[in-house]
């Protein structure tokens, strides 16, 4: 069974900071592993999708990994904004077709 | 495109009773699913479907019906609510599942409680 552990829970950074979130799973037969972000109260938004075949993916000051061989992918964050602040989300796609989450990494970005 | 919407976007319910939360999508997607998300859980897979008239159970089917007889509409049936049941609950969809490039476009939330 696929389970994907997000680490840290919890994150809080001053404005400007570059920061990374951890996201690792235990089965490497995925399709692809996808990063959300989700805002208090509200659905998840897609912010990238990094198929099997690929090591990364950049959408603006985001910029996302995956090594499938060790089960790992972080999300990169350039120039944090305090707009920034939500719960970020990884989840892989795998055989069974089964969108596996993590339980989030909650981001705060200090003015 | 509306995309995906889910109706109602809050209900209160009394344990025994059933009710039915709406989920439609415009985009003409194959691949429908539903989640419920508990503090401190992620989101966890109750039903999914792959095509009209074929549906699937997730990691957590238990209390839960679905049919898919459109493309554009998933509905999940609570047959006897419990407070075991009180979630958020996020409809999803994609083109098709076995693209590797497949977004998943979630809708906004259905806040259930039930007392």
């Amino acid at each position: 069974k696929q389970e994907v552990t997000q680490i840290p829970a919890a994150l809080s950074v001053p404005e400007g900071e570059n920061l990374v979130l951890n996201c690792s799973f235990t089965d490497s037969a995925i399709y692809n592993l996808q990063w959300f972000r989700q805002d208090p109260g509200k659905g998840l938004t897609s912010l990238l999708l990094i198929q099997s075949s690929q090591r990364e993916q950049t959408s603006g000051r985001l910029n996302a990994s995956l090594d499938k061989s060790s089960g790992r992918s972080t999300l990169y964050i350039a120039a944090s904004q305090p707009g920034d602040s939500a719960t970020y989300l990884c989840a892989v796609a795998g055989s069974a077709r089964q969108l596996t989450f993590g339980s989030g990494t909650q981001l705060t970005v200090l003015p | 495109n509306a995309g995906v919407t889910q109706t109602p976007k809050f209900q209160v319910l009394k344990t025994g009773q059933s009710m039915t939360l709406q989920c439609a999508q415009d985009m003409n997607h194959e691949y429908m699913s539903w989640y419920r998300q508990d503090p401190g859980m992620g989101l966890r897979l109750i039903h999914y479907s792959v095509g009209a008239g074929i549906t699937d159970q997730g990691e957590v089917p238990n209390g839960y019906n679905v049919s898919r007889s459109t493309t554009e509409d998933f509905p999940l049936r609570l047959l006897s609510a419990a407070p075991s049941q009180t979630s958020v609950y996020f409809c999803a969809s994609s083109y098709s599942w076995t693209a590797s490039t497949d977004t998943q476009y979630f809708g906004p939330g259905t806040r259930l409680t039930v007392l």
